[in-house]
C-alpha cells in the first residue's frame, strides 16, 4: 500500500523531443507528490511538485500531469536538453510528514 | 548562503564496524530527515527529527539510530554494520511549503562502503 511505481527505468530522447516519465501510487491518503531531479554525485533537488486538487501543474519545459481516479502522474520534459540527462525520482507523501515514498528513478540521455 | 551540508562524502568500513554520519541543515530550517538510497535505487526513510525530537521512524533495525542537536544538526549513527548497509545516506532539511507541504531539501550525501 505504501509503494510507488516508477516506469520506465531508462529513457533515451533526441535533443528538442519530450521526456516523458510516469508514476502510480497506491496510498490515497497521499496529498503531496513531488518529483526530483538527481545528478551523479549529488543528492536530489525538488523539480515541481503537485497536489491532488489540480490535473496538470506547469513550471518552465516541467509539466506535472495528475489523474486522481488512476492514482497515476507523470512528468513532461519538453524540448528536453542535454543538461537534462539525470535521474529522475517521482515521490508521494502525506502533508505534515516527512516521510516520502519514491519510485525506483528513471534514468534519462537526451542526445545531442 | 550555504545549503545542507553532510560529512563525509565517503568513507569505507568493514562489517561489524560503527559508523557516524553527520548532517547540518540549511540556516532557520528546524527538521532533519535521513533517507538511505542503496545504488540504482529511490531514497527510503529512515528517520525524521524536528526541534530535537524523533518525529518519524521507516522500517530500519535498531542498528540505526540519530540524534539532533540543539543547533539543529544532527548524526545517524549505524552499528555492527552489515555488506547491505553499503549506501548513500542523504539528509534533507525541510521547510513547510506553500500549502502545507513539507519540502523536503537534500545534501549530497555520504556514501557508505562496508566490506
Amino acid at each position: 500500500q505504501q509503494q510507488v511505481k516508477q516506469s520506465p527505468q531508462s529513457l533515451i530522447v533526441q535533443k528538442g523531443g519530450i521526456s516523458i516519465i510516469n508514476c502510480a501510487y497506491e496510498n490515497t491518503a497521499f496529498d503531496y507528490f513531488p518529483w526530483y531531479q538527481q545528478f551523479p554525485g549529488k543528492g536530489p533537488a525538488l523539480l515541481i511538485a503537485i497536489r491532488p486538487d489540480v490535473s496538470e501543474k506547469k513550471e518552465g519545459r516541467f509539466t506535472i500531469s495528475f489523474n486522481k481516479s488512476a492514482k497515476q502522474f507523470s512528468l513532461h520534459i519538453m524540448d528536453s536538453q542535454p543538461g537534462d540527462s539525470a535521474t529522475y525520482f517521482c515521490a508521494g507523501g502525506t502533508s505534515g510528514t516527512y516521510k516520502y515514498i519514491f519510485g525506483t528513478g528513471t534514468r534519462l540521455k537526451v542526445l545531442a | 548562503d550555504a545549503g545542507v551540508t553532510q560529512s563525509p562524502t565517503h568513507l569505507i568500513k568493514t562489517r561489524g564496524q560503527h559508523v557516524t554520519l553527520r548532517c547540518s541543515p540549511i540556516s532557520g530550517h528546524k527538521s532533519v530527515s535521513w533517507y538511505q538510497q542503496v545504488l540504482g535505487q529511490g531514497p527510503q526513510f529512515i528517520f525524521q527529527y524536528y526541534e530535537k525530537e524523533e518525529r518519524g521512524r521507516g522500517n530500519f533495525p535498531d542498528r540505526f539510530s540519530a540524534r539532533q542537536f540543539p543547533n539543529y544538526s544532527s548524526e545517524l549513527n549505524v552499528n555492527a554494520l552489515l555488506l547491505g548497509d553499503s549506501a548513500l545516506y542523504l539528509c534533507a532539511s525541510s521547510f513547510r511549503g506553500a500549502g502545507g507541504a513539507n519540502v523536503l531539501t537534500f545534501g549530497a550525501g555520504s556514501r557508505l562502503t562496508v566490506l
